[in-house]
């Protein structure tokens, strides 16, 4: 156990919906960073926020969005849904910002768009 | 943006042997990480590298941070069956980047 949660595991949904995953960071890690997998694929780096801030932005959609709280969970929206949205959505968290240290991952939040 | 090259893609290998995996890269790297995972899991970390030239073991697995900083390799020695997964390199460049960049991935097959 990574202690980084996710919710929730799988979500089924049809397209035009919107979704929201939630990450839970490991308990004293301010950093949390968004993956997307897609089947067989490598894991792209979506976004990362540092202490409800935004830090890094990779390649995320502009129907994506996402927010880290002041308790440091973290939220992703997914909007407009398509169906190449269907993958598996890992969050990770760290210590730090980026630099000397591990970001450790979820179980990771299977979504399906229908 | 930044790449990793991750090789080989996949590989079968029969229980006992040793495996070897590597990743580079046209950037320079400030750490170097390598995770495995497993079907519909998520990843998990095996072994952190933050120093040019590190050689650190984790049991049977053994990385390196190269030298020139722009590639690590990861060894698995005696495989067994339970090492099937896919490994993943990742990589953190310098100051002022906070993105963890991964490779492909390499999926190691183990044949008993």
């Amino acid at each position: 156990d990574s202690g980084v949660t996710q919710t929730p595991k799988h979500l089924i949904t049809a397209t035009g919906q919107r979704v929201t995953l939630r990450c839970s960071p490991r308990s004293g890690d301010l950093s949390v960073y968004w993956y997307q997998q897609s089947l067989d694929q490598g894991l792209q780096f979506l976004i990362q926020y540092y202490n409800g801030e935004e830090r890094a932005k990779g390649n995320i959609l502009e129907r994506f969005s996402a927010q880290q709280f002041p308790d440091l969970h973290s939220e992703l929206n997914l909007s407009s849904l398509e169906l190449g949205d269907s993958a598996l959505y890992f969050c990770a968290s760290s210590v730090d910002p980026g630099g000397n240290t591990e970001a450790f991952f979820g179980q990771g939040t299977r979504l399906t768009v229908v | 943006g930044q790449q990793l090259n991750q090789s080989p893609q996949s590989m079968f290998i029969q229980e006992g042997e040793d495996v070897s995996m590597n990743c580079t890269s046209s950037s320079i790297f400030n750490t170097w990480l390598w995770y495995k995972q497993d079907p519909g899991e998520g990843p998990v970390l095996l072994i952190a590298l933050y120093k040019a030239g590190e050689l650190t073991s984790n049991g049977r697995l053994t990385a390196q941070f190269g030298i020139t900083r722009k590639d690590s390799f990861l060894n698995i020695s005696a495989s067994i069956p339970s090492d099937v997964g896919i490994y993943f390199c990742a990589g953190v460049s310098g100051a002022g980047s906070y993105q963890l960049t991964f490779g492909k991935g390499t999926k190691l097959s183990v044949i008993p």
